[in-house]
């Protein structure tokens, strides 16, 4: 079992470039979330999706921030323009249906937008 | 959700057992109480997970109080790579549920 990929590992991108980071849940597993992490405001959670379905978009901050499932092994979370105050860890993890309490999580993709 | 509460940090010599409280006296009947752990710059890490009874596996053994507005969280045999934060949350869990979290409590296991 490969674990959540995320890809890029490091991403750094002007102001007002767009940012686009990709994530592969754990095969089988139907939840997707992604989160945000800053030393201000701790672990946000964005956006969560269940059977490719978002569920709760609430924490997306603005409308220059989308999240997408296609299908059932990929997401992706784009934001455009980016903004400096974008800057942060971003993270994605999956669950499946018989331990909904346990999410799995990837290595984060560290952004940083000048 | 209910919310909780953590010390902001402790501290634990290496090989004592770590003990990390959580107070969450607004959670309903049907939450569940959920612990993870960040190592700095990784991922969280689920630990463990309970609802009424004391609960162990290999990470660490979850003691909830009867009235279950608090819970322990036991690490028996700290060791340096214990070192990190760690998060209570409570869920009443389900497929659409989502984890809010805290600020947690940064753990410091010394040699």
């Amino acid at each position: 079992d490969a674990g959540v990929i995320q890809s890029p590992r490091h991403e750094v991108t002007e102001m007002g470039q767009e940012v686009t980071l990709r994530c592969k849940p754990i095969s089988g597993h139907n939840s997707l979330f992604w989160y945000r992490q800053t030393m201000m405001r701790g672990l946000e959670l964005l956006i969560y999706f269940n059977n490719n379905v978002p569920i709760d978009d609430s924490g997306m901050p603005e409308d220059r921030f989308s999240a997408k499932m296609p299908n059932a092994s990929f997401s992706t979370l784009k934001i455009q323009p980016s903004e400096p105050r974008d800057s942060a860890v971003y993270f994605c993890a999956s669950r499946g249906d018989a331990q909904w309490g346990k999410l799995f999580f990837g290595s984060g993709t560290q952004l940083s937008v000048l | 959700d209910a919310k909780t509460t953590q010390p902001t940090s402790m501290d634990c010599a290496e090989g004592r057992a770590a003990n990390l409280p959580c107070n969450h006296s607004t959670i309903s009947g049907n939450e569940y109480v959920y612990w993870y752990r960040q190592i700095h710059s990784q991922g969280p890490q689920y630990i463990i997970h309970g609802l009424k009874n004391n609960e162990t596996n290999e990470m660490a053994s979850l003691i909830i109080t009867e009235d279950r507005k608090s819970s322990t969280l036991i690490l028996p045999h700290a060791t340096l790579r214990d070192t990190a934060v760690y998060y209570c949350i409570v869920s009443a869990g389900g497929n659409t549920d989502k984890l809010i979290f805290g600020t947690g409590t940064r753990l410091q296991v010394f040699p």
